[in-house]
């Protein structure tokens, strides 16, 4: 009953390598976000799921990412091939309305 | 296009002092306005959340004024203590995804 949590909570990985971030919503909330946080960009929007809807992936920065969502309720999060510039947080969040609520997120170091 | 423009990037405040960070956003069919507040090594924890409709919401010390007109919205954070000492971002939503400012670092000494 606790909040959002993700795991690993740190990764590092090679280059080309691929890597899988994973995300366990609040119990009951029907959306869930993944954004990108890093040093040059912000706070970004990867990708969104509500419900049993298609999700929205028009903030997916290449076809190098996807993600699932299993049961409506954990998701994750797929990089393949990766490269240096996909260093950064990964944050996820969900919802049962307008609020949004995050995890601690995952920080992704590719060398 | 950054679509929520954020400031100050940061800001050092004394004990007790009223910090206010400001926020602009360009896209009109925005219809919610949160604020978060993040530690570091730590996500983004929501703070408090505004809807076009009210000018102003107040939330224990902290309070948003919003100015539809203007396109405009601003945190205040009364008599800050060294604990308000993280990182602030404004966001702004149609439906669902948030787009965020690029945050302020505010320090209370």
């Amino acid at each position: 009953g606790a909040g959002v949590s993700q795991s690993p909570s740190n990764k590092v990985t090679e280059k080309g390598k691929d890597v899988e971030l994973r995300c366990d919503p609040i119990s009951g909330h029907t959306a869930l976000y993944w954004y990108r946080q890093s040093l040059g960009q912000g706070l970004e929007f990867l990708i969104y799921f509500q419900g049993n809807s298609a999700p929205d992936k028009s903030g997916l920065p290449s076809d190098r990412f996807s993600a699932e969502r299993t049961g409506g309720s954990v998701s994750t999060l797929t990089i393949q091939r990766t490269q240096q510039e996909d260093s950064a947080v990964y944050l996820c969040a969900s919802s049962l309305e307008r609020e949004q609520y995050f995890g601690p997120g995952t920080r992704l170091t590719v060398t | 296009q950054q679509q929520v423009k954020q400031s100050p990037q940061s800001l050092i405040v004394q004990k007790g002092g009223i910090p206010i960070i400001n926020c602009a956003y360009e896209n009109t069919a925005f219809d919610y306005f949160p604020w978060y507040q993040q530690f570091p090594g730590k996500g983004p924890a929501l703070l408090i959340a505004i809807r076009p409709d009210v000018s102003e919401k107040k939330e224990g010390r902290f309070t948003i004024s919003f100015n539809k007109s203007a396109k405009q919205f601003s945190l205040h954070i009364m008599d800050s203590q060294p604990g308000d000492s993280a990182t602030y971002f404004c966001a702004a939503s149609v439906h669902s995804t948030l787009t965020f400012g690029k945050g302020t670092m505010l320090l209370v000494s």
